[in-house]
């Protein structure tokens, strides 16, 4: 079952804040994120194993309501260099491959 | 250590032919992943090799195959091409074991085909 993430894109100028949320119909055993800048391949960020859990790289940061089937990718302050599109993707079940998520387009102007 | 890499990463084929794409994950890592990108959809998974054997497969036709070496190294096939096969398609490989990294993708730069 594919994760929905929103919005689908979002515009956002430098030094303003973003949220992209995931969430699923059924159980999240863990959930990745992941980003893909312009014509390279996607990268991980994160990874978060267990309900109630955040994380944070740096102004990424990301947290996990299991109860909720949802998790949610906080970017702030941006900077031109997190523009791509993010993706989460979630295991169907234990350690098996990830279904991910359409992708959330994010633009960071000056 | 190398990324992944995937060959080739750009090619032209016509209806009704078929392509082999080629994928040579982290050194030390026996899972290899093959998904495919495009606007509408995002990443579909394709199929998943693991020793050689294929443990887990997506939603795709038969035309749809792969295989993988002793060495790790993995091949996807994709026959009797159509318009609709156009994308980037895009290996992945993970070591498995314990802890969190092991579950995590390194992806490579992909295979981007275009079929006329």
């Amino acid at each position: 079952q594919q994760p929905v993430q929103s919005p689908q894109a979002v515009i956002l100028r430098e030094g303003e804040d973003a949220v992209i949320n995931c969430s699923s119909s059924k159980a999240l055993y863990s959930v990745h994120w992941y980003r893909q800048k312009h014509g390279e391949a996607p990268v991980f960020l994160m990874i978060l194993l267990k309900g109630g859990e955040q994380k944070g790289h740096d102004k990424i940061s990301a947290s996990f309501n299991e109860k909720k089937q949802q998790s949610s990718l906080y970017l702030t302050a941006s900077q031109l260099s997190y523009s791509g599109t993010y993706f989460c993707g979630t295991p169907p079940a234990g350690n098996t491959p990830l279904v991910f998520g359409k992708g959330t387009r994010l633009s960071v102007i000056a | 250590k190398a990324g992944v890499t995937q060959t080739p990463r750009y090619l032209i084929k016509t209806r009704g032919q078929q392509v082999t794409l080629s994928c040579s994950p982290i050194s030390g890592h026996r899972s290899v992943s093959w998904y495919q990108q495009t606007p509408g959809q995002g990443l579909q998974f394709l199929f998943e090799y693991f020793s050689e054997t294929q443990r887990n497969k997506g939603n795709f036709p038969g035309r749809f195959s792969g295989r993988q070496f002793s060495n790790s190294r993995s091949e996807m096939n994709v026959s009797t091409l159509e318009l609709g096969d156009s994308a980037l398609y895009l290996c992945a490989s993970r070591g498995l074991g314990q802890g969190s990294g092991a579950n995590v993708l390194t992806f490579g730069a992909g295979s981007r085909l275009t079929v006329l």
